[in-house]
């Protein structure tokens, strides 16, 4: 079984770019969760999608950020325009079942703003 | 705030020793500690899990000790291996919403 995979591993933009992060969740997974650790720190919630709709965005940083779920099948998350805080590792995450305990993660997307 | 705090933030552990990591919480409603394991280039994987309902939780060589009054917990690896080398993360979370990562702890474990 495939597990969730994310494109691109990496990215580095100029600051006022706008890069746009893609994640594949495991095939039936309704739940899907993004999370952001910036270097150092802890990873943090951003958002949570119930098939194609946005279930608890509370961890959104600000309307820089959009996250869309097409179909209730892949993610992606556009950050327009990018700012230097916004560098880290973006994470997504799928569950089978709501909040199930087990997240299963895919291995990130490192972007770079300079 | 954060709301899990880790510690260390890095561990050198000679090959055969014990690796211990830390972590306090400050809310009472979490009702689920797990621990994930990143290795280089993946994503966090799922390693152990604890409910406060249990003081420890064993899985091999992986155990969680569960202190509910000091609202801490901690991870001991026996026997560390240097397959056991990567970033640990402990979390808490409460039912119904959000996880709530610790900043990890990179452990290396020298052969």
């Amino acid at each position: 079984e495939a597990g969730v995979t994310q494109f691109p591993s990496h990215s580095v933009i100029e600051k006022g770019q706008t890069v746009t992060l893609r994640c594949d969740p495991i095939s039936g997974h309704d739940n899907l969760y993004w999370y952001r650790r910036v270097m150092g720190k802890e990873i943090k919630f951003l958002l949570h999608f119930v098939k194609e709709s946005k279930q608890d965005e509370s961890g959104m940083p600000n309307n820089r950020f959009l996250a869309e779920r097409t179909g209730g099948t892949y993610s992606t998350l556009k950050v327009q325009p990018a700012e230097l805080e916004d560098s880290g590792v973006y994470f997504c995450a799928s569950s089978q079942v709501r909040w199930d305990n087990e997240q299963f993660f895919g291995p990130g997307t490192r972007l770079t703003v300079l | 705030q954060q709301q899990v705090k880790q510690s260390p933030q890095s561990l050198i552990v000679q090959k055969g020793g014990i690796s211990i990591i830390n972590c306090a919480y400050e809310n009472t409603a979490f009702d689920y500690f797990p621990w994930y394991q990143q290795f280089p280039g993946k994503g966090p994987a799922l390693l152990i899990a604890i409910r406060p309902d249990v003081s420890e939780k064993k899985e091999g060589r992986f155990t969680i000790s569960f202190n509910k009054s000091a609202k801490q917990f901690s991870l001991h690896i026996m026997d560390s291996q240097p397959g056991d080398s990567a970033t640990y993360f402990c979390a808490g979370y409460n039912t119904g919403n959000q996880f709530y990562f610790g900043t990890g702890t990179s452990l290396t474990v020298i052969p």
